[in-house]
């Protein structure tokens, strides 16, 4: 079945520890995106990548990183996890940047810093 | 910056009544498009409805559909003979420019009373 897949669905971190989210979209969309979902907040973009080897930050970047190696792939890592990054994790994915571009979102991870 | 308003935090309908929820938007593009996206208990981010912000025709799609008006900048969606099943979160997105991502709205929570 066609979509985007997210690992792991839940996690509980100590703060301090590297933690890396995975996404993997097999409808080979150029863009693909990160948000980060918090009660009362919506959703809001940490980072984003319009192509396989190039990515940009989104609104609230700080204390993130991601990779984009190929078409498929967009790992998000936390390099020290703070509990302020507590959150709910949505990776998306569209065909186009530009233009109609509906987003596909993955199932989320739930991540809790301690 | 381009924002996503959704004045209502929580909305109530009976099952089988109709329900509007509202949503206002601004940005600075001429052609855009316009999102409701629908988050049930599951956590997952289901497309609802989108609009072409170039066409004037409301979208429709069964019983949903929006009333767009591009001049006061408004995206509402209508919720016809609501189900217990529609119960969720609901966010209004819109393009967000050159990152190509979605700025959403802080969501509304709707419940159907049986």
């Amino acid at each position: 079945i066609a979509g985007i897949t997210q690992a792991p669905t839940s996690q509980i971190l100590a703060a301090g520890r590297r933690m890396t989210l995975r996404c993997t979209q097999d409808m080979r969309h150029n863009a693909m995106y990160w948000y980060r979902q918090d009660l009362g907040l919506g959703l809001r973009l940490i980072h984003y990548s319009n192509t396989a080897g190039t990515t940009g930050k989104g609104e609230v970047p700080d204390g993130y990183s991601v990779s984009r190696a190929n078409t498929d792939d967009f790992p998000l890592t936390l390099a020290s996890a703070v509990p302020s990054q507590t959150s709910v994790y949505f990776c998306a994915s569209s065909e186009e940047v530009y233009g109609y571009n509906e987003q596909f979102f993955g199932p989320g991870t739930r991540l809790t810093v301690l | 910056a381009q924002t996503v308003t959704q004045s209502q935090p929580e909305m109530s309908v009976q099952e089988a009544e109709t329900v509007t929820l509202s949503c206002t938007y601004d940005t600075s593009e001429s052609d855009y498009y316009l999102f409701w996206y629908k988050q049930p208990p599951s956590r997952q981010m289901i497309l609802v409805i989108r609009q072409e912000a170039y066409k004037q025709q409301n979208a429709t799609e069964n019983r949903f559909s929006v009333n767009f008006q591009k001049a006061a900048k408004s995206f509402s969606l209508k919720i016809s003979d609501s189900q217990l099943g529609d119960a969720a979160m609901y966010f209004c997105a819109c393009e967000g420019g050159s990152q190509g991502n979605l700025i959403f709205g802080k969501g509304t929570k709707l419940s159907v009373k049986p």
